[in-house]
């Protein structure tokens, strides 16, 4: 069974700092991988996701992830980070080759300081 | 309009009432999931639904049940509430490369 493992709880950024937040993932075959964020009192909204190609994902609101076949993860970053991209962020693997099945991590909230 | 609604959006019972939340969407997808949120947990899976007549458990279906009334609706029933049924519970659609959340169900069972 997949599994997806984000090692940090809580991260605090400055406004206009970069960003990087973990995720490790658990799958026998080739992954599909999400990146998710809910903002307070939303659901959550599709930040990126990687299929194959090219392993470097660019997604919305700036945000890019990489995806590391050796070292099982798919970090996501954003060079500059705003005030209003504080939020909860989860990574999640999908079985059989698509999004019909997703296993989610535990999500690191984002508190960003002005 | 929303793609993905959730009734009511709060709710707070007591021990041992029966409840169900709703869900309805309007982007035509044949899949359709439920999920509890709690803190520390991520989102995990309580039911799930490929079509009409396909209905399947997951990781935490004891004390939940689900009705499939229409390819747009896909209620979750807690039969008995108990307090460790607070949570957040999302609602979710997808196609093949990505699923759709609603807003949220906040419940609180005292």
């Amino acid at each position: 069974a997949q599994s997806v493992t984000q090692p940090d709880i809580h991260i605090t950024v400055s406004e206009g700092a970069s960003l990087e937040l973990r995720c490790n993932y658990s799958y026998g075959a080739t992954p599909y991988l999400f990146w998710y964020v809910q903002s307070p009192g939303q659901g959550l909204q599709l930040l990126l996701k990687y299929f194959s190609g090219d392993t470097l994902v660019q997604g919305i609101k700036g945000f890019e992830a990489e995806f590391k076949r050796s070292q099982s993860s798919f970090n996501l970053r954003k060079p500059s980070v705003h005030w209003s991209d504080a939020a909860e962020y989860f990574c999640a693997v999908g079985a059989g080759g698509s999004a019909r099945q997703l296993t989610f991590g535990s999500g690191t909230q984002l508190t960003v300081l002005p | 309009d929303a793609d993905v609604t959730q009734t009511p959006r709060n709710r707070i019972t007591k021990t041992g009432k029966r409840i169900m939340l709703e869900c309805s969407q309007t982007k035509g997808h044949d899949r359709m999931y439920w999920y509890r949120q709690d803190p520390g947990l991520g989102l995990r899976l309580i039911y799930y639904s490929f079509d009409v007549k396909d209905i399947n458990k997951g990781e935490i279906s004891d004390g939940y049940s689900v009705s499939r009334q229409a390819q747009a609706k896909f209620s979750l029933s807690l039969e008995s509430a108990i307090p460790n049924q607070t949570a957040l519970y999302f609602c979710a659609t997808s196609v093949r490369d990505e699923q759709f959340f609603g807003p949220g169900t906040r419940l609180t069972v005292l």
